[in-house]
């Protein structure tokens, strides 16, 4: 079974810190995604990557970073955490190429921002 | 904006089957359909997706209309543990990496 695994369940951070969120595959799959979703607003893309180094921004990008170091591994940052970053965060992984390969999601980050 | 539209909520009995329905009248030729539920607190879990023919596979099932404007994810024999919001989703596949946008989905209930 594919396996994204999200580091934390629940993190509570203050304004102005700079927060790591991390995102594990075990599938070998070359894109990446990160979302994040909110009550009302469904689901919302913030990065995604397709290849190690290779970072495209999504809808939402503003107050985020990311890395891509390894393949297995895609790593929002934010750099300066602000309450309207409270949310969802939900990382998701497939394979790249042809159409129609699904995205598999991990449990989610819910993260709170006092 | 999603593409699709979706019942907010149904019922269903244990052990009966659940039709889950969704219109995506402005599908378009290359555009996938894909399910998927999230259960309270957790992340989206794949179900099924399809282009035009009929798909099956150990979850569900998904039936598309001839004319792909609309189609049902059937769950054979719901369990209490099926309860969970679905996703009906038309994907682009060449957008953003073929980004998800789930819109508001349907909420399924299964009752003993």
């Amino acid at each position: 079974d594919v396996k994204v695994t999200q580091s934390s369940r629940y993190l509570v951070k203050r304004t102005g810190e700079k927060v790591f969120l991390e995102c594990v595959q075990d599938m070998d799959h070359e894109n990446m995604f990160w979302y994040r979703q909110d009550p009302g607003l469904g689901l919302r893309l913030i990065y995604f990557s397709y290849d190690v180094k290779m970072k495209e921004k999504g809808d939402i990008p503003e107050g985020y970073s990311v890395s891509r170091e390894k393949k297995e591994r895609f790593s929002p940052i934010l750099e300066s955490a602000s309450t309207n970053q409270t949310s969802m965060y939900l990382c998701a992984s497939s394979f790249v190429g042809s159409p129609n390969q699904p995205q598999h999601f991990g449990d989610g980050t819910r993260l709170s921002i006092l | 904006d999603a593409k699709t539209t979706q019942p907010p909520s149904m019922d269903c009995a244990e052990g009966r089957a659940a039709n889950l329905p969704c219109n995506h009248s402005t599908i378009s030729g290359n555009e996938y359909v894909y399910w998927y539920r999230q259960i309270h607190s957790q992340g989206p879990q794949y179900i099924i997706h399809g282009l035009k023919n009929n798909e099956t596979n150990e979850m569900a099932s998904l039936i598309i209309t001839e004319d792909r404007k609309s189609s049902t994810l059937i769950l054979p024999h719901a369990t209490l543990r099926d309860t969970a919001v679905y996703y009906c989703i038309v994907r682009d596949e060449y957008n953003q990496g073929g980004k998800l946008i789930f819109g508001q989905g349907t909420e399924l209930s299964v009752k003993p």
